[in-house]
């Protein structure tokens, strides 16, 4: 059965932290790994991994994607208060279905 | 921009109703989704659609059906509403081009069953 696993649940951190969510993946016919947050409402795309070895980033955000040991790493330095949400992992697998993790709640205290 | 827009933001609704949620893509995409996003569980896919008239089980079909008529538009239907029903609702809208692919969401319809 195709599954994402995110770690950790919930991080609470200080504004001006470093964090790395985790996010790894059993899923047949992988195609792509995408992140997204969400604050109170819908989420936001962030960024979508297809090959291993290249970060993407954007601004204070990046990903990197690792297809031999089957997961990928989203990092947010100095981090603001604009930053808590949930961060969704998604993998699409076949039939371009999405398959989401539950997510890690960040919370950004200043 | 990208629009994914749904009918309610908010609805409250009695055990046995017929529940119709509606929403429409103005990005003349192919895929579209719905998902129920519940704490602890994570977005779950409910059904999803590549063409009009086409539609396809996601993870948890039992209790809804859905219609797509039209390109832009796509339907959940809950035949009749249950209590465990209560949930935040959301559609998405997809397009792939080569190697590219992204999903948006709409808003999101966040229904109470009674």
């Amino acid at each position: 059965e195709d599954k994402v696993v995110q770690s950790p649940l919930s991080l609470v951190v200080h504004e001006g932290d470093t964090v790395t969510l985790n996010c790894s993946y059993e899923v047949t016919n992988f195609r792509s790994l995408l992140w997204y947050k969400q604050e109170k409402k819908a989420p936001t795309f962030l960024f979508m991994l297809t090959s291993s070895g290249i970060e993407k980033k954007s601004g204070r955000l990046s990903s990197i994607l690792d297809k031999k040991e089957l997961f990928s790493i989203l990092n947010i330095t100095a981090t603001q208060t604009g930053d808590s949400a949930v961060y969704l992992c998604a993998v699409e697998g076949v039939a371009d279905k999405l398959i989401f993790g539950t997510g890690t709640r960040l919370q950004v205290f200043p | 921009d990208v629009k994914v827009t749904q009918s309610s933001r908010y609805l409250v609704k009695r055990t046995g109703e017929k529940v119709f949620l509606e929403c429409v893509q103005d990005m003349d995409h192919e895929n579209m989704f719905w998902y129920r996003q519940d704490p602890g569980l994570g977005l779950r896919l409910i059904y999803f659609s590549y063409d009009v008239k086409m539609k396809e089980k996601g993870d948890i079909p039992e209790g809804y059906s859905v219609s797509r008529e039209k390109k832009e538009r796509f339907s959940l239907i809950l035949e009749s509403a249950s209590t465990n029903q209560t949930s935040m609702y959301l559609c998405a809208s997809s397009f792939r081009t080569g190697d590219v692919y992204e999903q948006y969401f709409g808003p999101g319809t966040r229904l109470t069953v009674t």
